[in-house]
């Protein structure tokens, strides 16, 4: 089956600078990979996503990039502000989604 | 967007009794549900695979007879915790999928806290 290792396991950064979290997958059949934001005692809130058909995929400040090839997909966030402080989740999907084991990402003021 | 519901948002009961939670999706109709346990401080573990009118697809290590899933219709699932025991405390999670594609979004509910005393 799918196995989504996710990197690292905690980030910290201050105000204003770029986070990047990457991910990798197993499964060559995997053509979905979203990525999650969860905040303490709620549930995942889907922030981006990118299917196999594309390299890149940008919103505002969050983008996401993925390599088909080395089976790796990263999310990148610029300009962080306090409030994207939370835990981040990536995901894989041949079928039924594989989460990584998490990012807690913690910013500055 | 979609719009998944879940109840009861938490619950707390005996060890040995059984708890039914379920999974609603409000706007859509969900041929496929997903259920999930959240450990403190953990991953989401994907436990069981649900498609409306069909049995549930369980993960390994998973024990279905523990964890009854029923998706009675297109926009209800329900799981079950039966014979519950402390160990079975966790925050367990749904979600819904609106189409079979595996590229098609997840929807999460909102999750149910079990505490089994």
């Amino acid at each position: 089956g799918e196995n989504v290792e996710q990197h690292p396991s905690t980030l910290s950064v201050q105000e204003g600078d770029s986070a990047v979290i990457k991910c990798t997958y197993s499964d060559s059949a995997s053509n979905y990979f979203p990525w999650y934001k969860q905040e303490l005692g709620k549930r995942p809130q889907l922030i981006i996503d990118i299917r196999s058909n594309v390299g890149e995929k940008k919103d505002q400040r969050i983008a996401v990039t993925l390599n088909k090839t080395a089976k790796h997909f990263s999310l990148h966030i610029t300009e962080t502000q306090p409030e994207d402080s939370a835990v981040y989740f990536c995901a894989a999907s041949p079928n039924d989604m594989r989460f990584g084991a998490g990012t807690r990402l913690t910013v500055k003021p | 967007g979609a719009v998944v519901s879940q109840h009861p948002s938490w619950v707390i009961c005996k060890s040995g009794t059984s708890v039914k939670i379920e999974c609603r999706s409000l706007d859509f109709q969900a041929t496929t549900m997903f259920w999930y346990r959240q450990f403190p401080k953990q991953s989401l573990m994907l436990m069981a695979t649900s498609n409306e009118g069909s049995k549930a697809t369980y993960e390994q290590g998973v024990e279905k007879d523990k964890f009854l899933i029923n998706h009675a219709s297109l926009t209800l699932s329900t799981l079950t915790v039966t014979s519950a025991h402390p160990e079975d405390s966790s925050f367990y999670i749904c979600s819904a999928r609106q189409a079979e594609l595996s590229t098609d979004t997840q929807y999460f509910g909102p999750g149910t806290r079990l505490t089994v005393l």
